[in-house]
């Protein structure tokens, strides 16, 4: 079945400094789709990428997906540290809209 | 507040017991999607409903099973609790045009 990974698993940086998540399908995703998860909450939609090669940007965090659709980042600039929190990615895995998330990669922000 | 509704938001149990959690869509939201998570497997989709109907399936044990209402909210209902079932439950809701899941804040079960 469609796997979904991510890497790393886990991420500490100084606060200034930036940050990249990738994740990884092993199918071809009509849409990938990211999600914020702080300490103790609930996972938060961030935004949807659906066309190949797509750059996002929302303030300091840009998203991009791949060419072949199979793979996605996100990357955060001069991180801080309301940035704290894993970070999943997610592709569909019917066409019912389920999703498929990864196992999410912890950040860290140390000041 | 996501506009997401789940209930309770704590369930400590033992083991063999059976539990109900509940959860009401954001208004408008047709599909309710339930989530299993734990600390080594991450966000396991178990089940989609949509206005009614069971949608999709995942990881789901036999042992669970949920429905939904035609009020729309959903329950999920998990018995001959194990040890393992010990986890973070979420349910997720979306309206089918707009992307994205709202989450609720999710019932933390703990099976003793």
């Amino acid at each position: 079945g469609q796997q979904v990974m991510q890497i790393p698993q886990y991420q500490h940086v100084q606060e200034g400094e930036d940050f990249t998540t990738y994740c990884n399908s092993s199918t071809t995703l009509s849409n990938i789709q990211w999600y914020k998860q702080r300490p103790g909450g609930h996972p938060v939609f961030l935004i949807q990428l659906v066309k190949s090669g797509e750059v996002k940007k929302q303030k300091r965090l840009t998203f991009q997906f791949g060419e072949a659709k199979k793979n996605s980042s996100l990357h955060i600039t001069a991180t801080q540290t309301t940035d704290v929190g894993t970070y999943f990615c997610a592709g569909p895995l019917y066409s019912g809209y389920a999703l498929n998330f990864g196992k999410g990669t912890s950040l860290l922000v140390t000041p | 507040d996501s506009g997401v509704t789940q209930t309770p938001k704590h369930l400590i149990t033992a083991t063999g017991q059976r539990v109900t959690l509940r959860c009401s869509p954001r208004s408008g939201d047709l599909s309710v999607y339930w989530y299993q998570q734990s600390l080594d497997q991450g966000l396991q989709f178990l089940i989609q409903y949509y206005n009614g109907e069971e949608r999709a399936k995942g990881n789901i044990l036999e042992r669970f099973s949920a429905q939904q209402f035609p009020d729309l909210h959903s329950e999920l209902n998990l018995s001959s609790l194990e040890l393992g079932d010990s986890a973070l439950y979420f349910c997720a809701s979306s309206d089918g045009t707009d992307p994205g899941y709202t989450f609720g804040s999710g019932t933390r079960l703990t099976v003793v």
